[in-house]
């Protein structure tokens, strides 16, 4: 158990549709990102986010969009779901940065398929 | 920008064979490099790290060298077991406040 929780596990929706996803970091842990995972793609990074800033961009659409919030708790919304937006979605938290540790804590994901 | 190539996979091999997982980087600077493994099922987890030149990262077997000489991080591990049966990725980190870059994992599979 990593200590990052993300919820829900398993999303099925429809295209058009907004979801949002919600991850818990480590206790202690300031920093937040979101990965993408698909079979093509490989591991994407989305966003991350340190004790409520934005701190980096990566590949992420402008329908998507996400927080962190006082509480640490980060949430990614997903809007005007297509088809290719199907995929694990990871978040992870470390205490700082990441940077040279490189620890990442990765909670176990959340599935989206859109149909 | 910052990359990471993995080998092609899937790999598959028996139980106590000797297992090589390439990765090549490319980066500016001096990154850090790291292998991130993935159970079915579940998130990543780090499995091992190096920080700079010549040093080499284990854990649970596995071992990686970091080679500047040849912007290499090869993961290996003398006897693989069904248990070691997981995704594999590498990934480098730019500097202190940099994001991972991960390759596109690499799915080992066991047979006993």
């Amino acid at each position: 158990d990593s200590g990052v929780t993300q919820t829900p596990k398993h999303l099925i929706t429809a295209t058009g549709q907004r979801v949002t996803l919600r991850c818990s970091p480590r206790s202690g842990d300031l920093s937040v990102y979101w990965y993408q995972q698909s079979l093509d793609q490989g591991l994407q990074f989305l966003i991350q986010y340190y004790n409520g800033e934005e701190r980096a961009k990566g590949n992420i659409l402008e329908r998507f969009s996400a927080q962190q919030f006082p509480d640490l708790h980060s949430e990614l919304n997903l809007s005007s779901l297509e088809l290719g937006d199907s995929a694990l979605y990871f978040c992870a938290s470390s205490v700082s940065g990441g940077g040279y540790t490189g620890e990442l804590f990765f909670g176990e994901g959340s599935r989206l398929t859109v149909l | 920008g910052n990359s990471v190539t993995q080998m092609e996979g899937p790999v598959t091999l028996s139980e106590e064979a000797f297992l090589t997982i390439n990765c090549t980087y490319t980066a500016t600077g001096y990154p850090s490099l790291f292998w991130y493994v993935q159970y079915p099922g579940e998130g990543l987890q780090l499995l091992l790290k190096a920080t700079k030149a010549d040093d080499k990262g284990s854990n649970k077997g596995f071992e990686a060298t970091y080679r500047k000489e040849t912007t290499s991080f090869h993961l290996e591990k003398g006897s693989v077991q069904v248990s070691d049966s997981a995704v594999y990725f590498c990934a480098l980190s730019g500097g202190a406040n940099s994001k991972l870059t991960f390759g596109k994992g690499i799915t080992l599979s066991v047979r006993p």
